[in-house]
């Protein structure tokens, strides 16, 4: 039990769908992160939330589109997703942005078909 | 930034210690050094993290050259349940806006044999 818990598990969608990735993280952190994780590639980080602040990195496509309601909670809305993007998406949350230790979640296993 | 090199994979008997290395010879003096594991199905695992003097904790230990171009994570009685990826990172720099964040390389990939 690491304290972060992302929903759902494992998601199969279509590329014209639209479904959202929702993470919740109970240690009282102010920070919280979306990571990608693809076959045979590094963990890419994609967006950093601190308190009610995004940092956003340049590289990510419109079609991930996070939003933050609150230092707990974190989601990932996902749209009109290609096949590339089948992937491990996974949360982690630290006391504060940056290198502080991180704590993640088991992730989401995304198909896109 | 500091780059890591890790070796792609390592064994090690069950029971025995497991010393995993790392590099980063261009890292900077105000960088932490960071060890994270993942597990197979599982997220990343903070392990331990330390500047320039050892650091020892209920999972690890790590040791750090004097010259910081180096470290060594050491389990001291390795079990199967350690099989994992092991990953050594430093701060760098990845964020448009300056913000630091950690970097995830390809890590070391450790088979604990019975």
């Amino acid at each position: 039990e690491t304290g972060v818990t992302q929903t759902p598990r494992h998601l199969v969608m279509g590329m014209t769908n639209k479904k959202s990735l929702k993470c919740e993280q109970h240690l009282g952190h102010n920070a919280m992160y979306w990571y990608k994780q693809s076959a045979k590639k590094p963990l890419e980080l994609m967006f950093v939330y601190s308190l009610e602040e995004r940092v956003e990195n340049n590289s990510v496509p419109s079609r991930f589109s996070p939003e933050c309601p609150n230092s707990s909670h974190l989601f990932l809305h996902l749209h009109t997703l290609q096949p590339e993007d089948s992937a491990l998406y996974l949360c982690a949350s630290s006391q504060a942005r940056g290198s502080e230790p991180q704590h993640f979640g088991d992730g989401t296993r995304l198909s896109i078909l | 930034d500091a780059k890591t090199t890790q070796p792609t994979s390592m064994d090690c008997a069950e029971g025995r210690a497991a010393n995993l290395p790392c590099n980063h010879s261009t890292i900077s003096g105000n960088e932490y050094v960071y060890w994270y594991r993942q597990i197979h199905s599982q997220g990343p695992q903070y392990i331990i993290h330390g500047l320039k003097n050892n650091e020892t904790n209920e999972m690890a230990s790590l040791i750090i050259t004097e010259d910081r171009k180096s470290s060594t994570l050491i389990l001291p009685h390795a079990t199967l349940r350690d099989t994992a990826v092991y990953y050594c990172i430093v701060r760098v720099l990845v964020m448009d806006t300056g913000r630091r964040a950690l970097t995830f390389g390809s890590g070391t990939r450790l088979q604990v044999q019975p």
